[in-house]
């Protein structure tokens, strides 16, 4: 199985809107609606931030939300906030009930 | 409160079999629904998933290190065992133990991780 294809970088100034995108087949993303975003801050653990392509888990502010289209999903954050800036990772369930991460994209709060 | 902690040696040689250990509470992994994942960071590089075992002891693998990956639960210790062989030191990493929750198919719990280093 392929890593799903997430940009490598993005960057927003703080208030503003930014959206990662997680491109996948139809055996992972374009298959199932259980797509996770996690979020992991330099040294620390990731944490879940979005499950079932749109879902927020209980404590993560509504400013993160995910949806998602054919093969490829999204997280949005909104309101960009200077603790935003993290790493950003998707995960999906796939068809031979395994699971596949991207490659993890970089968000630079400006 | 669901907890996990990874456990097991930080420096192995090239060619050894690693075993970490990963120690958990506030739930129990004979609970329907309910599974161990590991999941690996190398530094400075992305989440790698290694394994995942379910309550039924339904096991799941990487199809790339499948041939190397050994997962296993002792349910009365609240213990989940991960093993892989023939460590090379691109197998450097952080190693990851997380909470599978089966009814979303996310790690909703990680532990801290722990740094493995390969080398002679």
């Amino acid at each position: 199985q392929s890593a799903l294809t997430q940009p490598a970088s993005v960057s927003g100034s703080p208030g503003q809107s930014i959206t990662i995108s997680c491109t996948g087949t139809s055996s992972d993303v374009g298959g199932y609606n259980y797509v996770s975003w996690y979020q992991q801050h330099p040294g620390k653990a990731p944490k879940l931030m979005i499950y079932e392509v749109s879902n927020r888990p209980s404590g993560v502010s509504n400013r993160f939300s995910g949806s998602k289209s054919g093969n490829t999903a999204s997280l949005t954050i909104s309101g960009l906030q200077a603790e935003d800036e993290a790493d950003y990772y998707c995960s999906s369930y796939t068809s031979s009930s395994l699971v596949v991460f991207g490659g993890g994209t970089k968000l630079t709060v400006l | 409160q669901i907890t996990l902690k990874e456990s097991g040696p930080t420096l192995v040689k090239p060619t050894q079999t690693l075993t970490l250990t990963c120690t958990f509470s506030g739930f129990s992994l004979s609970t329907s629904g309910v599974g161990v994942g590991w999941i690996r960071q190398p530094p400075g590089k992305a989440l790698e998933w290694l394994a995942l075992i379910y309550w039924d002891d339904d096991k799941r693998y990487s199809p790339s290190l499948k041939s190397r990956l050994t997962i296993t639960k002792d349910t009365s210790k609240n213990q989940v065992v991960l093993t892989m062989t023939n460590m090379d030191p691109v197998d450097t990493a952080t190693y990851y133990c997380a909470h599978w929750e089966y009814s979303s198919s996310s790690f909703d719990i990680w532990g801290q991780g722990t740094m493995v280093t390969v080398s002679s």
